[in-house]
């Protein structure tokens, strides 16, 4: 069972540089969602989709664009990366309300 | 807007003692909470989850949570803490429509002593 899949697992961005984190989830959920995580904030939600073709903005959406083409995939992509998203990134599926988390994305943008 | 309030950024328990972490909810109804747990490096894991029905739940690892909705909390708790329990742990609320988005908390880090 592959669940989720988040690639990379590290990246170091220049500041202003574009890319796209990928998430990939092989239990056909309609619901997928991206957080961020940073030391003594939790995670907070970026954006989020009920289904293929629908997406909405989450807690703190600035800075990120999603799309979502299939069920499977969720990329989320940073225009024109700052230092301050500098972050850990969670993709996560749900299935009802339980979610399903991959192993993240370690991000630095220098 | 519902939010997720975890008052303890740090506890320290030595090995064998009991565990309770605390969280406090702020929701409009009957909310879905959750517990998950994250090793360093890793993502979560889901602990245990209260949807409805009986206020004490049983999770994963020998965990427990109760759902008192006069005190708007959901604490979690062990009788007997391992030294694998260090790890940080989330608590979480989801709205029941909308979406059902997932509100974090912003976590209690447990250190265990040997």
């Amino acid at each position: 069972n592959a669940g989720v899949t988040q690639t990379p697992k590290f990246q170091v961005l220049k500041t202003g540089q574009s890319m796209t984190l990928q998430c990939a989830q092989d239990m056909n959920h309609e619901y997928m969602s991206w957080y961020r995580q940073d030391p003594g904030m939790g995670l907070r939600l970026i954006h989020y989709s009920v289904g293929a073709g629908i997406t909405d903005q989450g807690e703190v959406p600035n800075g990120y664009n999603v799309s979502r083409s299939t069920t499977e995939d969720f990329p989320l992509r940073l225009l024109s990366a700052a230092p301050s998203q500098t972050s850990v990134y969670f993709c996560a599926s749900k299935e009802n309300t339980e979610a399903f988390f991959g192993q993240g994305t370690r991000l630095t943008v220098v | 807007a519902q939010s997720v309030t975890q008052p303890d950024i740090h506890i320290t328990v030595s090995e064998g003692a009991s565990l309770e972490l605390r969280c406090n909810y702020s929701y409009g109804a009957t909310p879905y909470l959750f517990w998950y747990v994250q090793s360093p490096g890793q993502g979560l894991q889901l602990l245990l989850k209260y949807f409805s029905g009986d206020t004490l739940v049983q999770g994963i690892k020998g965990f427990e949570a109760e759902f008192k909705r006069s005190q708007s909390s959901f604490n979690l708790r062990k009788p007997s803490v391992h030294w694998s329990d260090a790890a940080e742990y989330f608590c979480a609320v989801a709205s029941t429509g909308g979406g059902n988005k997932l509100t974090f908390g912003t976590g209690t880090q447990l250190k265990v002593e040997l």
